[in-house]
């Protein structure tokens, strides 16, 4: 079936530190969504990317999508204490046409 | 930015009875809603897609005639767990996309605590 797979599931990094978590589908997706989850709080749309090779950045946030559009990839530059909860990805494919399969997440935990 | 609420936020019911879970989005037409199920730590588990003026379509495993769907007008969105069992007890989390040209933005809502006892 058609999965996305995230990687690391969890990630404990020191304050100013990077991070990054990554998404892998078996098949081509035509988009693929980041979401944010805060402890206790619902999923919060970040970005959609949609073409391939794409990247886009939102202040210290980075986000790529593969030449084959089987991957995408989440950074976040001089980790901050604000930057934790569970960020997520979410592939739409072709054969699938608007709903998303989401990957398991990435727990980030930032130490200060 | 776009506004997807959902009603109630937390719910404690007894066994055997049935609740409702509304969602509606506030400031933009929604002709497609997705309800999701959340177990702690874990990801977002699609249960099916709310169609306006249609029937819904549930995602493989889902008991339709248990989790009863109803999308009456472009912005709201009813989930109903009917006969509710201690194992039904989640997270609920409703979804609603806006298109943007060539894409879309997809919103969550704040989410409905279950827990039946």
């Amino acid at each position: 079936g058609q999965q996305v797979m995230q990687i690391p599931q969890y990630q404990h990094v020191q304050e100013g530190e990077d991070f990054t978590t990554y998404c892998n589908s078996s098949t081509t997706l035509s988009n693929i969504q980041w979401y944010k989850q805060r402890p206790g709080g619902h999923p919060v749309f970040l970005i959609q990317l949609v073409k391939s090779g794409e990247v886009k950045k939102q202040k210290r946030l980075t986000f790529q999508f593969g030449e084959a559009k089987k991957n995408s990839s989440l950074h976040i530059t001089a980790t901050q204490t604000t930057d934790v909860g569970t960020y997520f990805c979410a592939g739409d494919y072709n054969t699938n046409a608007g709903k998303s399969t989401f990957g398991d997440g990435t727990t980030l935990t930032v130490k200060p | 930015g776009a506004v997807v609420s959902q009603h109630p936020s937390r719910v404690i019911c007894k066994s055997g009875t049935s609740v409702k879970i509304e969602c509606r989005s506030l400031d933009f037409q929604a002709t497609t809603m997705f309800w999701y199920r959340q177990f702690p730590k874990q990801s977002l588990m699609l249960m099916a897609t709310s169609n306006e003026g249609s029937k819904a379509t549930y995602e493989q495993g889902v008991e339709k005639d248990k989790f009863l769907i109803n999308h009456a007008s472009l912005t709201l969105s009813t989930l109903t767990v009917t006969s509710a069992h201690p194992e039904d007890s989640s997270f609920y989390i409703c979804s609603a996309r806006r298109p943007r040209a060539g894409s879309f933005e997809q919103y969550f809502g704040p989410g409905t605590r279950l827990t039946v006892t």
